[in-house]
């Protein structure tokens, strides 16, 4: 069936440095592909997401990135600082419904 | 706010018991969402409403159901509770049916003890 493969599960950067979560899908059909970011206890909140016609996506110190054919995409966070530890979810959507993957658990050391 | 809401916020019940979780999706739009999230796991998407009807359906267990009413609202229902059922339900709504922003719900914490 649909899936969405995310890696890695943990990611431990340094203050300062950059972190990247990498995630692919199995649905063709999929064409909006959206990250979030949940804090422990709080709902997952929407960071930034990209369509199947657009290749690179950026806000501030966030980007994601689209790999069609490969069926990847990509987070990109520069200069991280501490608050944006948290659980980062990538999620693949077509028609209907939304796939999301496991998570990705970023802590950043100060 | 994301302009969902939930209630109740927590439930605490036991096991073989039913309970109800509501949810009103943000103004105008026409789809929610169900997923569970139990401790330090994924979300598990549950079911999909599209303007009253059921469109999509994920790893929802036969004890649970759900419905969306005409004011768009949406009711999960779960019963014979179990143990394992205790997790964080989270409600989510977009304007379509899907390839568009979903917004979170803060989430009913159910306890089954």
């Amino acid at each position: 069936g649909e899936n969405v493969e995310q890696h890695p599960s943990t990611l431990s950067v340094q203050e300062g440095d950059s972190a990247v979560i990498k995630c692919t899908y199995s649905d063709s059909a999929s064409n909006y592909f959206p990250w979030y970011k949940q804090e422990l206890g709080k709902r997952p909140q929407l960071i930034i997401d990209i369509r199947s016609n657009v290749g690179e996506k950026k806000d501030q110190r966030i980007a994601v990135t689209l790999n069609k054919t490969a069926k990847h995409f990509s987070l990109h966070i520069t200069e991280t600082q501490p608050e944006d530890s948290a659980v980062y979810f990538c999620a693949a959507s077509g028609t209907y419904k939304y796939i999301f993957g496991t998570g990705t658990r970023l802590k950043v050391l100060a | 706010d994301s302009g969902v809401t939930q209630t109740p916020k927590h439930l605490i019940t036991a096991t073989g018991q039913r309970v109800t979780l509501r949810c009103s999706p943000r103004s105008g739009d026409l789809s929610v969402y169900w997923y569970q999230q139990s401790l330090d796991q994924g979300l598990q998407f549950l079911i999909q409403y599209y303007n009253g009807e059921e469109r999509a359906k994920g790893n929802i267990l036969e004890r649970f159901s759900a419905q969306q009413f005409p004011d768009l609202h949406s009711e999960l229902n779960l019963s014979s509770l179990e143990l394992g059922d205790s997790a964080l339900y989270f409600c989510a709504s977009s304007p379509g049916t899907g390839g568009s922003e979903q917004y979170f719900g803060p989430g009913t914490r159910l306890t089954v003890t």
